[in-house]
């Protein structure tokens, strides 16, 4: 079994700076993934990026990219030039197969323009 | 790709009342999840699909609880009968195992209010 831990119920950043949300996990399998997802208030969970345990290199979409730590267990996702648009919650997300994905609790992060 | 695909977008019913949540997954993807969002509990992995067999269940609050996957562009979730707990947002996900990564892609949900 996996657990998410995400230490930030919420998170402040000016626009266009960066601001990196907190994520943990828990897994004793050798193989897994990493995934982040934003939930605008409107609803919807919109997949952001992704990051494999074998991968060598930080994984990066435009202005997201992961901190992942092996050694400290950690899966940091880092939003750089913040945008009025980013105000959501986020979500961090482990799994070990193509099967079930456990959450975390998740962070609002607030833009203050 | 029109992605994957909810209805209705909102239900309102009384308790007692049995209530059927649809859902049509990505074209070709072969993995389907429900899950149930509320703010107590966050998101819960209720069941999930691969090749329409439902793999783990082990997330069904309880026999009121049932759902299907008739074919692979089809599912439901029926909850009868309803109680007032049972008001959350299901979401409906798919994913494929055709890729290297396995990022599920999540439907608009379904916001269900038993009263």
């Amino acid at each position: 079994a996996q657990k998410i831990t995400q230490t930030q119920p919420g998170m402040f950043v000016q626009e266009k700076e960066a601001v990196t949300l907190d994520c943990t996990y828990d897994t004793s399998d050798p193989s897994y993934g990493l995934f982040w997802y934003k939930q605008p208030s409107s609803g919807e969970m919109i997949f952001l990026i992704y990051q494999g345990s074998y991968d060598q290199q930080n994984a990066t979409e435009g202005r997201y990219s992961l901190n992942f730590q092996k050694a400290r267990k950690s899966a940091n996702l880092v939003i750089s030039a913040s945008q009025l648009g980013d105000s959501a919650m986020y979500f961090c997300a482990g799994g070990t197969s193509y099967g079930k994905l456990t959450f975390g609790q998740g962070t609002i992060l607030t833009v203050h323009p | 790709d029109a992605g994957v695909i909810q209805s209705p977008r909102h239900e309102v019913t009384e308790m007692g009342q049995e209530v059927t949540l649809r859902c049509k997954p990505i074209s070709g993807h072969d993995y389907l999840f429900w899950y149930r969002q509320t703010m107590m509990r966050g998101l819960e992995l209720l069941i999930y699909f691969n090749n329409n067999v439902p793999i783990d269940d082990s997330g069904m609050p309880e026999d009121r609880f049932s759902a299907k996957m008739p074919n692979a562009s089809f599912s439901t979730l029926k909850i009868q009968p309803s109680e007032p707990r049972d008001s959350a947002v299901y979401f409906c996900a798919s994913s494929t195992s055709w890729e290297g990564s396995y990022e599920q892609y999540f439907g608009p949900g379904t916001r269900l209010t038993v009263t």
